[in-house]
């Protein structure tokens, strides 16, 4: 079965400032790699995935996020945050089976004044 | 745009009653899904169904059970209500297994 680590439970970063998620997925074949984001009290919106080709991927927001094959990573970034993206934010990632994907538990982003 | 909508946002049951969760879709997807969500844990993966009147359980199962009578619609049911299954419980729905999945809003159950 898969896993999805996400290392940080909490980031806290000031307003415009560059930020980096983590995520690591466990090792597979071939993997889907996927970014939500959850706003409070609202269901999860894709941010961006990874399903094949490039591995840098571009998604809503300004966000990307980088496939590292190697490294079993899928780390999610943003050059300039803002503080309307304070949120939760998924890693996810499904294997190839039919059972859908497995979530990491989350960071929730803090942006600061 | 895809339209996933739950019958309720928030919901108050006492323990034992049996609990019906409504998760409808409109883009035809094959797929369905219910997770619930709890702090600290993220989603985890009660059942899904890959077609009408097919389920397969996911990682948590237990106390639940789903019903697809139609392919637009996925209902969740807890036999018998319990405090522990005060959650936010999630639908979605994705036109393939390996596509993104599209979430409805949620509902947050409390069991008293």
């Amino acid at each position: 079965a898969q896993s999805v680590t996400q290392l940080d439970s909490q980031v806290p970063v000031f307003e415009e400032a560059p930020v980096e998620l983590r995520c690591n997925y466990s090792s597979s074949v071939s993997v889907y790699l996927f970014w939500y984001v959850q706003y409070p009290n609202q269901g999860l919106q894709l941010l961006l995935k990874y399903l094949s080709g490039s591995t840098l991927v571009k998604g809503i927001n300004g966000f990307e996020a980088e496939f590292n094959k190697s490294q079993t990573s899928f780390h999610l970034r943003k050059p300039s945050v803002h503080i309307s993206d304070t949120a939760e934010y998924f890693c996810a990632v499904n294997g190839g089976g039919a059972d859908g994907l497995t979530f990491g538990k989350g960071t929730h982003l803090i942006i600061q004044p | 745009d895809v339209k996933v909508t739950q019958s309720s946002r928030y919901l108050v049951k006492r323990t034992g009653e049996k609990v019906f969760l409504e998760c409808v879709q409109d883009m035809d997807h094959e797929n369905m899904f219910w997770y619930r969500q709890d702090p600290g844990l993220g989603l985890r993966l009660i059942y899904f169904s890959y077609d009408v009147k097919m389920k397969e359980k996911g990682d948590i199962p237990e106390g639940y059970s789903v019903s697809r009578e139609k392919k637009e619609r996925f209902s969740l049911i807890l036999e018998s209500a319990s405090t522990n299954q005060t959650s936010m419980y999630l639908c979605a729905s994705s036109l393939t297994p390996v596509d993104e999945q599209y979430f409805g809003p949620g509902t947050r159950l409390t069991v008293t």
